[in-house]
C-alpha cells in the first residue's frame, strides 16, 4: 500500500485565489510528522510547512495552511491568494517515528499551474 | 544563513565508470540524508547518517552505493560502476535535530543531476 497518496496529478488555479492539494497518509505509527514542500522548476525542494500527529491544531505559516483531518488521514496543503511564484511541484512527505527511520517518504507530487 | 549545497551541481559520466557526489549540511545540523529524484521511482530514500552513530543504510539500491561523512559535517555519495539506471537527481538534505516534531524538518539542497551515458 502506499504510504503517502496525491491523487492530483495537476492542477490549475486562477491567481489570487486559494487552491487546496490532497494527500492522505498510511501509517500505524501513533508518532508522525507531515511535511509539505514546493519543488519549482529550477528543481531545489523547498520546505512549507509541518504538521505533527499529536499537533491539536492544524499549521500555518503565512499563506500555506495544512488543513490535518487525523481520523481521516489526511493532510491537505491549502494555499491562499495563489499567486504566478506558486507554480511549482508539491510534494507531501511523513516521517514514522515508531521505526526509528529518520527518513521520509514521499507522495508523487502535485504539479499546480497559477494562471493570471 | 548559509543551505545545504550540493556539488558538482551536473555530472555527465560513462556507464562503468565511478562517480562522487559531494554534501555540505547546514552548520550545526546533525543529521544528514541522501536521495533520490528519477523519473519513473519518484523521491526515494537513500542512506541517513546521525552523529557518530551507524548510518541508516537501508535504501541503498546496491552495493555499488557507497557513502560517508566526515567529521560529521560534509557527506560524499559515491556510485561505482554507474549504469544508465542510475541517471536522476540526487538529493541531500539536513536537519538540525532528530527525536521528532519540527526540529526534524529536512532542508535540502539544489541537488546533482547525473546523467550517464
Amino acid at each position: 500500500a502506499q504510504k503517502i497518496t496525491q491523487t492530483q496529478p495537476g492542477m490549475f488555479v486562477q491567481e489570487k485565489e486559494a487552491v487546496t492539494l490532497d494527500c492522505t497518509y498510511d501509517t500505524s505509527d501513533q508518532s508522525y510528522g507531515l511535511f509539505w514542500y514546493k519543488q519549482p522548476s529550477s528543481g531545489e525542494m523547498i520546505f512549507l510547512i509541518y504538521q505533527g500527529s499529536y499537533d491539536e491544531q492544524n499549521a500555518t505559516e503565512g499563506r500555506y495552511s495544512l488543513n490535518f483531518q487525523k481520523a481521516r488521514k489526511s493532510a491537505n496543503l491549502v494555499i491562499s491568494a495563489s499567486q504566478l511564484g506558486d507554480s511549482a511541484m508539491y510534494f507531501c512527505a511523513m516521517r514514522e517515528s515508531g521505526t526509528g527511520r529518520r527518513a521520509l517518504t514521499f507522495g508523487s507530487g502535485t504539479r499546480l499551474q497559477v494562471q493570471p | 544563513g548559509a543551505g545545504v549545497s550540493q556539488s558538482p551541481s551536473n555530472k555527465v559520466t560513462e556507464k562503468g565508470k565511478d562517480v562522487e557526489l559531494r554534501c555540505d549540511p547546514i552548520s550545526g545540523h546533525t543529521a544528514l540524508y541522501w536521495y533520490r529524484q528519477s523519473l519513473g521511482q519518484g523521491l526515494e530514500f537513500l542512506i541517513y547518517f546521525q552523529g557518530n552513530s551507524a548510518p541508516d543504510k537501508s535504501g541503498l539500491p546496491s552495493d555499488r552505493f557507497s557513502a560517508e561523512r566526515t567529521g560529521g559535517s560534509v557527506s560524499t555519495l559515491t556510485i561505482q560502476r554507474t549504469q544508465q539506471e542510475d541517471s536522476a537527481v540526487y538529493l541531500c538534505a539536513s536537519s538540525p535535530r532528530v527525536g521528532g516534531g519540527a526540529g526534524e524538518t529536512q532542508y535540502f539542497g539544489p541537488g546533482t543531476r547525473l546523467l550517464v551515458l
